[in-house]
């Protein structure tokens, strides 16, 4: 079967830096995304990875290893804006996004 | 700029109700998608449409039926409601379906079945 596989809830301080881990099985591989989505609201688009390495766009970052299957994205200089939940996505062989339930990130002052 | 707009936005239905949850998007994309978000899971992919006239089953099509008879809706169907299908429904559109094409949302519709 596919599976994605992130952490239910994550705490951490404005200010600071945090990493959600996103790990994966899927039937092929045709690139990984990261959606934030603010409770009640719908998903949006923060970045796509189809090679390995880092991906870097502002205060956010993210990282790819196809070898290992895992993901993360990296969130610095944290502000209470950034309290949501981040989605892991991977286009499978069929480009069909399989989603993970998504890790909520708590900020605290 | 409106992007995907879905109607209604909240709906409370009795068991055995009909309905249809609309979706339109502005941004002439070809390929469209209804998904349902639950609890703990992951969006799940109910039926989706790679251009104006086609439409195919996602991992959870059973009890809904969708149309886009026009390139820019999506009309997804509930033929007869049941209290599994209350959840949260999302409409998200994307310019092509591979590569490096993000999905855009719409707001989603609240669904509530008695």
């Amino acid at each position: 079967g596919q599976n994605i596989d992130q952490p239910t809830e994550m705490t951490a301080t404005e200010g600071a830096i945090v990493q959600i881990n996103c790990t994966y099985q899927t039937s092929g591989f045709n690139g990984l995304f990261w959606y934030q989505q603010h409770a009640g609201e719908a998903p949006t688009f923060l970045s796509y990875n189809v090679l390995d390495g880092l991906e870097e766009k502002g205060r956010f970052s993210s990282f790819l290893s196809r070898s290992k299957g895992y993901s993360y994205l990296l969130l610095k200089e944290l502000q209470m804006k950034d309290s949501a939940s981040y989605l892991c996505a991977v286009l499978d062989s069929n480009y069909q996004l399989i989603w993970g339930a998504g890790t909520k990130l708590i900020i605290k002052p | 700029n409106a992007g995907v707009t879905q109607t209604p936005k909240f709906r409370v239905l009795k068991t055995g109700q009909s309905m249809t949850l609309l979706c339109a998007q502005d941004m002439n994309h070809e390929y469209m998608y209804w998904y349902r978000q639950d609890p703990g899971m992951g969006l799940r992919l109910i039926h989706y449409s790679v251009g104006e006239g086609t439409t195919a089953k996602g991992e959870v099509p059973d009890g809904y039926n969708v149309s886009r008879l026009k390139k820019q809706n999506f009309l997804l169907g509930l033929e007869s409601a049941a209290p599994s299908q209350t959840s949260v429904y999302f409409c998200a559109s994307s310019r092509e379906g591979d590569g490096n094409q993000p999905q855009h949302f719409g707001d989603g519709t609240r669904l509530s079945i008695l």
